[in-house]
């Protein structure tokens, strides 16, 4: 089964400040995706970034953007510019849709990274 | 073009009441799926639905909760006979047909307290 592991509960940034958060994850597929969401304390869910594991070059969005290393099954967030409406708590998640068989698209959260920007 | 909608926001119930929860996808999104979030907890998957299917309820618990996703109208999400612990945060994400588009994206929640 795969699992999602965040290492870090709790981060602070300073505002304008680059920060970058953990996952790791654990599965012997080869063909997935992987995602960040954050949940703002409106507490909706809001995708950030997202990453299909055959495609080598790291997902950017903006100020967020990935570093994916496949081999390792690592996949950090970096948020470079640090605003205050960053504040949440950030969620890494696998998927292996069912396009590629046998699985149905559920979504492995980790248990996240709450994230406060200060000013 | 309206989110994922999710109705009511909250939602209070007794001990032994039912709860039902509704959930709208966006325009176009056949797919639904239903995350609960305990507190203080990341969110864990309940149910994958399409239209008039349950394609994966592995982790639905065994008793008391039921989904269902009709051909006209919104995905509901049945909690019968409520306790205390299924006082949590639930979410519905809708996504594109298979093969389209793989991202989930989530509605507002339904923040459900048995008292």
């Amino acid at each position: 089964a795969q699992t999602v592991t965040q290492s870090q509960p709790e981060m602070s940034v300073q505002e304008a400040e680059t920060v970058t958060l953990s996952c790791t994850y654990d599965t012997s597929e080869n063909n997935y995706y992987l995602f960040w969401y954050k949940q703002p304390p409106s507490r909706q869910m809001i995708l950030v970034i997202r990453q299909e594991a055959y495609k080598q070059q790291n997902a950017t969005e903006n100020r967020f953007s990935v570093n994916f290393q496949k081999a390792a099954k690592s996949f950090s967030l970096k948020i470079s510019d640090s605003q205050l409406g960053d504040t949440a708590m950030y969620f890494c998640a696998f998927m292996k849709p069912s396009i590629y068989g046998g699985a149905t698209n559920k979504l492995i959260f980790g248990t996240g990274t709450l994230l406060a920007v200060q000013p | 073009n309206a989110g994922v909608m999710q109705n009511p926001r909250h939602l209070v119930r007794r001990r032994g009441q039912e709860a039902r929860l509704r959930c709208s996808p966006m325009k176009g999104h056949s797919h639904v799926y239903w995350y609960r979030q305990l507190p203080e907890e990341g969110l864990k998957f309940m149910v994958y639905l399409q239209k008039e299917n349950i394609i994966d309820e592995s982790g639905m618990p065994k008793e008391r909760f039921s989904a269902e996703f009709p051909k006209e109208g919104p995905s509901i999400l049945r909690i019968q006979q409520v306790v205390r612990g299924d006082s949590a945060a639930y979410f519905c994400a809708s996504s594109r047909p298979q093969g389209a588009e793989e991202t989930q994206y989530f509605g507002p929640g339904t923040r459900l307290l048995v008292l």
